[in-house]
């Protein structure tokens, strides 16, 4: 099985900050990378997917980078309602695997 | 509008078995591969299974191959978890999701609790 690894696992930035959250693969992915949003007491949602292409809806703050084992969620400009628990998951092999989760924290 | 409902789910014995459902509207159910995604009390997401369109590849994660069984109804745009021989470590909250790949709709969850 593919093993996420994110970092950090948790982070307190300020509303305005530019926040990068990192998802490294035991192996390459080739770009089969998505990322998810989850608040507390709901269902994630999809704000990217092939590791930079924007679902849509999704507010053009958030981007997303990376190839082979290393990829990168980027929020350019925290937003008040961005405070949640990040996941990357993988898609290049079965088991699809997410990462342990980045929380962000108001601080 | 495109909506996944899961059936309720409850507290249920260890060793005892149970079954959750979905029932999806709002979007070409025969044409979609869906899942079940899992999340353990304050842990991370766990893919559980998936099924293609028409039932012809079916995939279970490790920790519950042999106990799980997932089914669909294309007529009547429903999905099933069939979950037997539950353990504690079953105990999480069951996703009804939409997806391929990764995961564009998802359920709002139905809480499974498996304690004595």
């Amino acid at each position: 099985d593919i093993q996420m690894t994110q970092s950090p696992s948790s982070l307190s930035p300020s509303v305005g900050d530019r926040v990068t959250i990192a998802c490294r693969a035991s192996q390459g992915l080739s770009n089969s990378l998505a990322w998810y949003q989850q608040k507390p007491g709901k269902a994630p949602k999809l704000l990217l997917y092939a590791a930079s292409r924007l679902e849509s809806g999704v507010p053009s703050r958030f981007s997303g980078s990376g190839s082979g084992t290393d990829y990168t969620l980027t929020i350019s400009s925290l937003q008040p309602e961005d405070f949640a628990t990040y996941y990357c998951q993988q898609y290049y092999s079965t088991p699809y695997t997410f990462g342990q989760g980045t929380k962000l924290e108001i601080k | 509008e495109v909506q996944l409902v899961e059936s309720e789910g409850g507290l249920v014995k260890p060793g005892g078995s149970l079954r959750l459902s979905c029932a999806a509207s709002g979007f070409t159910f025969s044409t979609s591969t869906m899942n079940w995604v899992r999340q353990a009390p304050g842990k991370g997401l766990e893919w559980v299974s998936s099924i293609s369109s028409n039932s012809g590849y079916i995939n279970y994660a490790d920790s519950v191959r042999g106990r799980f069984t997932i089914s669909r109804d294309n007529a009547k745009n429903s999905l099933d978890l069939h979950m037997d021989s539950l353990r504690a470590e079953d105990t999480a909250v069951y996703y009804c999701a939409r997806g391929r790949y990764y995961i564009d709709v998802w359920g709002k969850g139905t809480t499974v609790t498996v304690s004595s």
